[in-house]
């Protein structure tokens, strides 16, 4: 089976500018999570979709937000981007079922320059 | 609400040398605990997961966790590291409902010198 993969792996954008990243998980998995990593906060938990629908959220602002389309693949989208925004984006499939096992991503290295 | 909690952001061993990276967790309910792997420019691999049963839990590439309810523990183990063992190691807790997530801890990087 294929792993999650995420595109692209690397961007770089300048402040104001919005962003969208992707999540393909891996084939049958229907929740796709995605966190925001940095050196100084570490992993941050962004939003959780599950069929399409947002399942649960972290404490982002609404500059950031996501949506799932029917396949699972899965979208983020940053706008009005700020320097703090730099980061490595993960992404996390699983089964959907309350095991809480996350398989995920390389990630997506965003700067913000 | 959970919480994870890793004491030492940073651990030196020498290759051969036993390690255990520290991870206690707070929560009110039932809990799921997970020690995930991160080598350099990737994600996150699962090493071992405790979901229920025995508390001692046997992961890959030679890992070990023990769940300690009465001290909200779950340290990870390695009798005998490697050099490939260096990366940074997340404790992770979740609540075992159908929406909970997965909570994070702050990383250790354990760095293991020839």
């Amino acid at each position: 089976k294929a792993g999650v993969t995420q595109t692209p792996r690397y961007l770089i954008k300048t402040r104001g500018q919005q962003v969208t990243l992707s999540c393909s998980p891996i084939s049958g998995h229907r929740s796709v999570s995605w966190y925001q990593q940095t050196p100084g906060q570490g992993l941050q938990f962004l939003f959780e979709y599950f069929s399409e629908t947002q399942r649960n959220k972290g404490n982002f602002p609404g500059r950031f937000s996501g949506r799932q389309f029917s396949n699972s693949r899965s979208e983020m989208n940053v706008s009005t981007l700020e320097l703090g925004d730099s980061a490595l984006y993960l992404c996390a499939s699983s089964p959907g079922l309350a095991l809480g096992e996350q398989f995920f991503g390389p990630g997506t290295r965003l700067t913000v320059l | 609400a959970q919480s994870v909690t890793q004491l030492d952001s940073q651990v030196p061993v020498f290759e051969e040398a036993p390690v255990e990276l520290r991870c206690n967790y707070s929560s009110s309910v039932s809990v799921y605990l997970f020690w995930y792997v991160q080598y350099p420019n990737q994600g996150l691999q699962l090493l071992l997961k405790y979901l229920s049963g025995s508390t001692l839990v046997k992961g890959i590439n030679g890992f070990e966790a023990e769940f300690n309810k009465s001290q909200t523990s779950f340290h990870l183990r390695k009798p005998s590291v490697h050099i490939s063992d260096t990366a940074e190691y997340f404790c992770a807790v979740s609540g075992s409902g159908n929406t909970d997530k997965l909570i994070f801890g702050t990383g250790t990087r354990l760095q293991v010198f020839p």
